[in-house]
């Protein structure tokens, strides 16, 4: 199976910082990566799909980029809102898995 | 508007069974792949199974092979995921999503059932 590595496990940040988070696979994954939002008690949101595009609804301020094994997911402008744990998903292969998640603050 | 809803969780003792629904609407159902993903209290996302539009092909991860079968009806709109054997570590919140063949995004889920395996 191929393991995603999320880093960092939890972030805290002040409204306005420019946040990252970066994912890292076992194997070359290609771009198909996907990045979810999930809140307290909700199900998942999926933010960005195929590395770097932006899911339809999805505010700018959210950006994904990265190929192979290595990927970032940025957030340009936290808002409160942001709140909330990010994960990234691996598609080239079956099983399909996650990252741990990331856990954002606020500062 | 695009809905999942999930039904069927529960408590059930280890060893038993159970079988969860995922009622959809707003979309065509029987135009996409389905997939099952599951979160421990307290824990990740881990996907669990996907089907293909006519049911043709069913992939599972590992733990739950030979325990689990996902099936659908496209007359129904309705996804299933019939969980036998199950284990203390099978409790979860189980939730559908839209998705699952290539490319494998998950676009829209339901809010989740909760599945509890506990004597």
């Amino acid at each position: 199976d191929i393991q995603m590595t999320q880093s960092p496990s939890s972030l805290s940040a002040s409204v306005g910082d420019r946040v990252t988070i970066t994912c890292q696979a076992s194997q070359d994954i290609r771009n198909y990566l996907n990045w979810y939002q999930q809140k307290p008690g909700k199900a998942p949101k999926l933010l960005i799909y195929g590395a770097s595009n932006l899911e339809t609804g999805v505010p700018s301020r959210f950006s994904g980029s990265g190929s192979g094994t290595d990927f970032t997911f940025t957030i340009s402008s936290l808002q409160p809102e942001d709140i909330a744990t990010y994960y990234c998903q691996q598609y080239d292969n079956l099983p399909y898995t996650f990252g741990q998640g990331t856990k954002l603050e606020i500062k | 508007e695009v809905q999942l809803v999930e039904s069927g969780g529960g408590l059930v003792q280890p060893g038993g069974s159970l079988r969860l629904s995922c009622a959809v609407s707003g979309f065509t159902f029987s135009s996409y792949w389905m997939s099952w993903v599951r979160q421990a209290p307290g824990k990740g996302l881990e996907w669990v199974a996907n089907i293909k539009q006519d049911g043709s092909e069913k992939y599972y991860v590992d733990s739950v092979k030979g325990r689990f079968t996902i099936s659908r009806d496209n007359a129904k709109n309705s996804l299933y995921l019939q969980m036998n054997s199950l284990r203390a570590e099978d409790t979860a919140v189980y939730y559908c999503a839209r998705g699952g063949g290539r490319p494998a995004r998950f676009q829209h889920w339901g809010q989740g059932t909760l599945v509890t395996v506990s004597s």
